[in-house]
Order: structure tokens, then sequence, then C-alpha cells
């Protein structure tokens, strides 16, 4: 099994500022099949990044995801008040599929 | 609009059984590989069925054995049997439509508590 470890547990920033997440894999993941959601309180994950890169339609370009192997990033460039929630990290490239333990965007 | 409605979920003892459903709606349900997933009371999310279009099942070892994933593509609509259910299971259970087996629609879940 993939395991994927998420770095911070908790980030405390204001809004307007930038946000670097991290997700490390125990083994090499093929192919940069890693995806990143994020979730607010209530609700379901959401997608974000799938591809280790690639934005899904309509994600704003201030969400950046970059990375290989085992070692992958989400960037968010300029934090918007919308932007405070918990974001996941997944990876596909073999069976189980396995999630990151969370990373939580939280206001300063 | 496209969207995934869970329902089914509740109280259950251990050792009970449970069927959850979730309806498609808004997209060609029958093209999609359709998983569950589900998330504990501390946030962690954990995989736990796959069916791919053919009818082909995938489960983790966690749920192996005790735990069904069915479709039918006529309704529109995924099913997940649990059986022999554990305190362990207790969780919000979601349906997914996967891509690639990564999720790009998830339904808004349905919870599950294992007690006695």
């Amino acid at each position: 099994e993939i395991v994927l470890t998420q770095s911070p547990g908790t980030l405390s920033l204001s809004p307007g500022e930038r946000a670097t997440l991290s997700c490390r894999t125990s083994q090499s993941v093929s192919n940069d099949y890693l995806a990143w959601y994020q979730q607010k309180p209530g609700q379901a994950p959401s997608l974000l990044i799938y591809g280790a890169s690639t934005r899904l339609t309509g994600i704003p370009d201030r969400f950046r995801g970059s990375g290989s192997g085992t070692d992958f990033t989400l960037t968010i460039s300029r934090l918007e008040p919308e932007d405070f929630a918990v974001y996941y990290c997944q990876q596909y490239s073999r069976s189980p599929l396995t999630f990151g333990g969370g990373t939580k965007v939280e206001i300063k | 609009e496209v969207q995934l409605l869970e329902s089914g979920g509740g109280l259950v003892q251990p050792g009970g059984s449970l069927r959850l459903s979730c309806a498609a709606s808004g997209f060609n349900f029958r093209r999609y590989d359709m998983h569950w997933v589900r998330q504990d009371t501390g946030g962690g999310l954990e995989w736990v069925s796959a069916i791919d279009t053919a009818g082909d099942t995938y489960y983790p070892d966690s749920v192996k054995g005790r735990f069904t994933i069915s479709r039918d593509n006529a309704k529109d609509t995924l099913f997940l049997q649990m059986d022999t259910l554990r305190a362990a299971d207790t969780a919000v259970y979601y349906c997914a439509r996967s891509q690639l087996w990564y999720y790009d629609i998830w339904g808004q879940g349905t919870p599950v508590t294992v007690s006695s």
C-alpha cells in the first residue's frame, strides 16, 4: 500500500498570502497519478487537480499542482477567503487507492 | 446538473448489515466506473470499493468479503451491501464518479454508525 503523508497538518495564514502544501508518498507514483481535493465543513470533497498538475475546468489558476515521483506540492498563490478549507491528496496509480491525512488551511 | 444522491445510512449494531444506494443523474451512468469512499469522524478518507463499466469489482483488504458493490445501469443506481459491520466501519459514506480512478463528482454522503 502506498502511504501518503501530508504536511503541515495545519497552516495558519492570512488572506492574500501564499500557501504551500506537501504530499509525500511512500513509493513512487507512476504516471503522476496524484489528485488534490478541497473539503469545506459539512461538504463532500471536491476535485481541484489531477495528474499532479492539471486543474479541473473552472478551478482558478491561483491553484497549482506540481511534483513527481514521491514528492508533490499544492500551491495556492494568493489565498482568497473561500480557500480556507482542508486539502487532501490521493494516489490512483496503484490499488488500494489511498489518501493523505489532510492539511487544514485556517485563517490566522 | 450532474448529481449523486446517497441514501440508506443509519445506526446498526455490530455484526449487522446495511445497504447503501446512490442515485445518479445528469450523466451517462453506464459509461463510468463508480466508487464508494468513506470518511471517519477524524476526517480520514478511505477507498471502500469500485465497480467498472464491465461490472468488475475491486475492494481493499479492510472490507473484502464483507462489502459488495453493485450497479443497476437501467436505474442509474449504485449500491453497497455492507455485512458483518464493525465499529471501525463507522463513517460517512460517499459515492463518487471515477475518472481514471480519481473522483470528479461526489455525492453529499450518508452517515453510518455501528454501535450497540
